[in-house]
């Protein structure tokens, strides 16, 4: 079955540590996403990418970085300079411009700052 | 720039009880989709709203969109324990540059026996 696959599930991060979340789709889709979700919060965009070699900062980039050299893969790297980085992350893609489907998340990962 | 409000943001409702939450929306867009997330999990999709005047149910659960009001509701019928949780809505950002969709803050439903 076609899905969406966020490893790890849960992650511990020391201060001062780059850590790198996986995402990787098996559905054919053209777009990916980041989310981050504080406890009782929405969704905040961190970064997106339409296509390969392609991506843009969403609302709340400062202290991550992605890449997207795999039209399957989209992993995000929260860096050190991300004081606060203890959240869910979630993952997700989409068809081109997801206007008929919406998209399709991952189980997404639980980062803690130890 | 496209904004999406939930209301209410947090809802405890009795069992066996009705209500409706709504989704507002700042721009045009004729696309609306439904969410649910669970306690620690992730977002399933519930409803996926493709024009105006669009309704669909499932279950205990409907959604509507009227694109002219810029509104979409999801009405609760005689909630059940089961269906506590988050749910979002998310709005089509056409040729915007947040990404494809936009979410609101979501609505934390609470069941009661």
């Amino acid at each position: 079955d076609g899905g969406i696959t966020q490893s790890p599930k849960y992650l511990f991060r020391k201060e001062g540590q780059n850590v790198t979340l996986s995402c990787e789709q098996n559905l054919n889709h053209d777009a990916m996403y980041w989310y981050r979700q504080d406890p009782g919060q929405g969704l905040r965009l961190i970064y997106y990418s339409q296509i390969v070699n392609d991506f843009q900062k969403g609302d709340i980039a400062e202290g991550y970085s992605v890449s997207r050299e795999k039209k399957e893969s989209f992993p995000l790297t929260v860096t050190s300079a991300q004081k606060n980085p203890t959240a869910f992350y979630l993952c997700a893609s989409s068809r081109p411009r997801a206007w008929d489907y919406g998209y399709t998340f991952g189980s997404g990962t639980r980062l803690t700052v130890v | 720039e496209l904004k999406v409000e939930q209301n209410p943001l947090f809802l405890s409702m009795q069992e066996g009880k009705n209500y409706t939450i709504y989704c507002n929306y700042s721009t045009t867009s004729d696309r609306l989709y439904w969410y649910r997330q669970d306690p620690g999990k992730s977002l399933e999709s519930l409803f996926v709203l493709l024009s105006n005047g669009a309704v669909k149910q499932e279950g205990r659960l409907m959604a509507s969109l009227d694109t002219k009001a810029r509104l979409s509701t999801l009405h609760i019928t005689a909630a059940v324990h089961d269906l506590s949780a988050t749910y979002f809505c998310a709005v089509n950002n056409y040729g915007g540059s947040q990404g494809n969709l936009i979410f609101g803050k979501g609505t934390k439903l609470s069941v009661k026996p």
